[in-house]
């Protein structure tokens, strides 16, 4: 069964720009989490999203944002690109309500932003 | 709401020794809670997770956490570091009502580094 995957692996934009990062979640699974690991600033809740809406989003401007899918994969959109925007995006899919369901985690996608 | 604390940002060990990474949580529900492990330049991996059946918990390479409700913790333990453990740990809180969708909480990270 294939897990999460994320595409771009690698992206390099210039400021200003707009970024679009992709992700597929595990079959099945139809909760998907954006997070922004940043060099030295740990991993930051961006986005959450299950069943097409968006439940609950992190302290980031509103250039940050996204949708679900109907297939449940989620697309990233970040406007305006800044210098530091640059880090690595991780998406991570889960299912629905069980207790003690794990979230799974692709890969990431490396933005740089220059 | 619910908190995630991981109480030591880094923490060095020298190889054979002991491991601890101490996690501290609040959660209006009943809680999931889990450790990831981030090696440099990799996506996070589940070392384990805490199912309410047992609170002494048994994960991949070794490592261990005990679920202490009283205590509100969920410190991860290994009888003795290996080199390749070196790497970003993560405490994680999941919650919510049974049958709704669940948010992830994250600790900020502890690094794990082990010393020859």
């Amino acid at each position: 069964e294939a897990g999460v995957t994320q595409s771009p692996t690698h992206l390099i934009k210039t400021r200003g720009q707009q970024a679009t990062l992709r992700c597929s979640p595990i079959s099945g699974h139809t909760s998907v989490y954006w997070y922004q690991q940043a060099l030295g600033l740990g991993l930051q809740f961006l986005l959450w999203y299950d069943e097409g809406e968006e439940r609950n989003r992190g302290n980031f401007p509103p250039r940050f944002s996204g949708r679900q899918f109907p297939n449940y994969s989620s697309e990233l959109n970040v406007n305006a690109l800044e210098l530091e925007d640059s880090a690595l995006y991780l998406c991570a899919s889960s299912s629905l309500g069980a207790q003690n369901t794990e979230a799974f985690f692709g890969q990431g996608t490396r933005l740089t932003v220059v | 709401a619910q908190s995630v604390t991981q109480l030591d940002s880094h923490v060095s060990v020298s190889e054979g020794t002991p491991v601890l990474l101490r996690c501290n949580y609040s959660s209006s529900y009943s809680p999931s809670l889990f450790w990831y492990v981030q090696h440099p330049n990799k996506g996070l991996q589940l070392l384990l997770k805490y199912t309410s059946a047992a609170t002494l918990v048994k994960g991949i390479n070794g490592f261990e956490a005990e679920f202490k409700k009283s205590e509100t913790s969920f410190h991860l333990t290994k009888p003795s570091a290996h080199m390749s453990d070196a790497a970003e740990y993560f405490c994680v809180v999941s919650e919510g009502e049974l049958g709704s969708a669940r948010q992830l909480t994250f600790g900020s990270g502890t690094q794990l580094t082990v010393l020859p």
